[in-house]
């Protein structure tokens, strides 16, 4: 149990065009979904925060309007990337966290590989 | 501001030979302390976790113990097999009452398994 999954698990896209990522709790509800940015040979970095039906939480630097989250339903969130540039090729992540599990507990997605032209 | 510091890698042992991984953290309070596991092509997948000091979290042959006095939190396996191959993270979640914890995480350390 607990499986999440990310869509696509890489992508290429033209540097000015938009990505979205989805990332879904297959097999129970995710009331809380976090968005992650890794680099090479780097700790994962937390993006932001979202529950499901409110805005996100991001974290500082992070620019909110570039990384548009939305967290439509308690199995679903989407991180869009507007507007990519080089500089945002990375490896993003999702986890998800169940309310009705202990508090702490966050299950990750494989991650999607973006690398932008 | 909470962080951890894992030993950098990669980390390359024969089979059936004993496993440290060294994890560090400074954090306010009193935080969870996780390690995490990556094998390739997945997503990362919790493998142990301590809440207080001095328990020990243990799962598949690996060990942990929460040492607040050293503020460390090390990985040991005793022995270790090619299928252990992996990236091992390093994690620390702070308790904020009601709110979703979150998790900051060592730079992660790649064990590599020899036959």
């Amino acid at each position: 149990g607990a499986v999440v999954s990310q869509h696509p698990s890489w992508v290429i896209c033209k540097s000015g065009t938009s990505v979205k990522i989805e990332c879904r709790s297959l097999d129970f509800q995710a009331t809380t979904m976090f968005w992650y940015r890794q680099f090479p040979k780097q700790s994962l970095m937390l993006m932001a925060t979202s529950n499901e039906g409110s805005k996100a939480t991001y974290e500082q630097g992070v620019e909110k309007d570039k990384f548009l989250i939305n967290h439509a339903s308690l199995t679903l969130s989407t991180l869009t990337v507007t507007s990519a540039h080089p500089e945002d090729s990375s490896f993003y992540i999702c986890s998800a966290r169940s309310g009705g599990r202990v508090t702490y507990e966050q299950y990750f997605g494989p991650g999607t590989r973006l690398t932008v032209t | 501001g909470n962080s951890v510091t894992q030993m950098e890698g990669p980390v390359t042992l024969s089979e059936e030979a004993f496993l440290t991984i060294n994890c560090t953290y400074t954090a306010t309070g009193y935080p969870s302390l996780f390690w995490y596991v990556q094998y390739p092509g997945e997503g990362l997948q919790l493998l142990l976790k301590a809440t207080k000091a001095d328990d020990k979290g243990s799962n598949k042959g690996f060990e942990a113990t929460y040492r607040k006095e050293t503020t460390s939190f090390h990985l040991e396996k005793g022995s270790v097999q090619v299928s252990d191959s992996a990236v091992y993270f390093c994690a620390l979640s702070d308790r904020v009452d009601g709110t979703a914890s979150k998790l900051t995480f060592g730079t992660g350390t790649r064990l590599q398994v020899t036959l």
